[in-house]
């Protein structure tokens, strides 16, 4: 149990166009989904962090207005790149909870952004 | 704040050797504590996690880890380990709430283990 799901696993786009990720929770409901930015050979960064029906928190220097997160259901949240950039390519990964304190975050497999 | 320092950003080792891989973190309050393993262009699988009780934990894949407070470590061990165990391994951790509150992950750097034959 416990499976996140993350689609496309790579997309390639064009400088100027916007790309949407999802993010699935297959067998529970998310309350709580978080998604993150890994550059090669580094850690993961949590960009924002989403509640089903409220809007995202940002954390500092994440741009809102280029990485839009909609987190419209209990099993699944999008991150829109907007208006992306060759400096946007990256590896996102979401994860995602269940409702109650103490239970853990499950990640999706990772999406691998390439903006040419 | 909290903070996670992995000390080591890669380990060669030997296949069927024995490993450990080290984490050090810093909180002046109770922290729940995670070991993660990253395989090349995937996402993370949680190998084991420290949320209270016996300081000893083990985890998937035949790693363990042990909590030590006083040094405020959690070091991830394997006593044989295998050309599949190449992987990403990040350290994260996560302030304690007793409220039941969600509290945010803070990862590691990682550590890049590279198993031999």
């Amino acid at each position: 149990g416990a499976v996140v799901s993350q689609h496309p696993s790579w997309v390639i786009c064009k400088s100027g166009t916007s790309v949407k990720i999802e993010c699935r929770s297959l067998d529970f409901q998310a309350t709580t989904m978080f998604w993150y930015r890994q550059f090669p050979k580094q850690s993961l960064m949590l960009m924002a962090t989403s509640n089903e029906g409220s809007k995202a928190t940002y954390e500092q220097g994440v741009e809102k207005d280029k990485f839009l997160i909609n987190h419209a259901s209990l099993t699944l949240s999008t991150l829109t790149v907007t208006s992306a950039h060759p400096e946007d390519s990256s590896f996102y990964i979401c994860s995602a909870r269940m409702a109650g304190g103490y239970t853990e975050a499950f990640f999706g497999q990772g999406t691998r952004l390439t903006v040419v | 704040a909290q903070s996670v320092t992995q000390l080591d950003s890669q380990v060669p080792v030997f296949e069927e050797a024995p490993v450990e891989l080290r984490c050090n973190y810093s909180s002046s309050v109770s922290v729940y504590l995670f070991w993660y393993v990253q395989y090349p262009n995937q996402g993370l699988q949680l190998l084991l996690k420290y949320l209270s009780g016996s300081t000893l934990v083990k985890g998937i894949n035949g790693f363990e880890a042990e909590f030590n407070k006083s040094q405020t470590s959690f070091h991830l061990r394997k006593p044989s380990v295998h050309i599949s165990d190449t992987a990403e391994y990040f350290c994260a951790v996560r302030r304690g709430s007793l409220s039941g509150g969600y509290n945010k992950l803070i990862f590691g750097a990682g550590t890049r283990l590279a198993v031999h034959p």
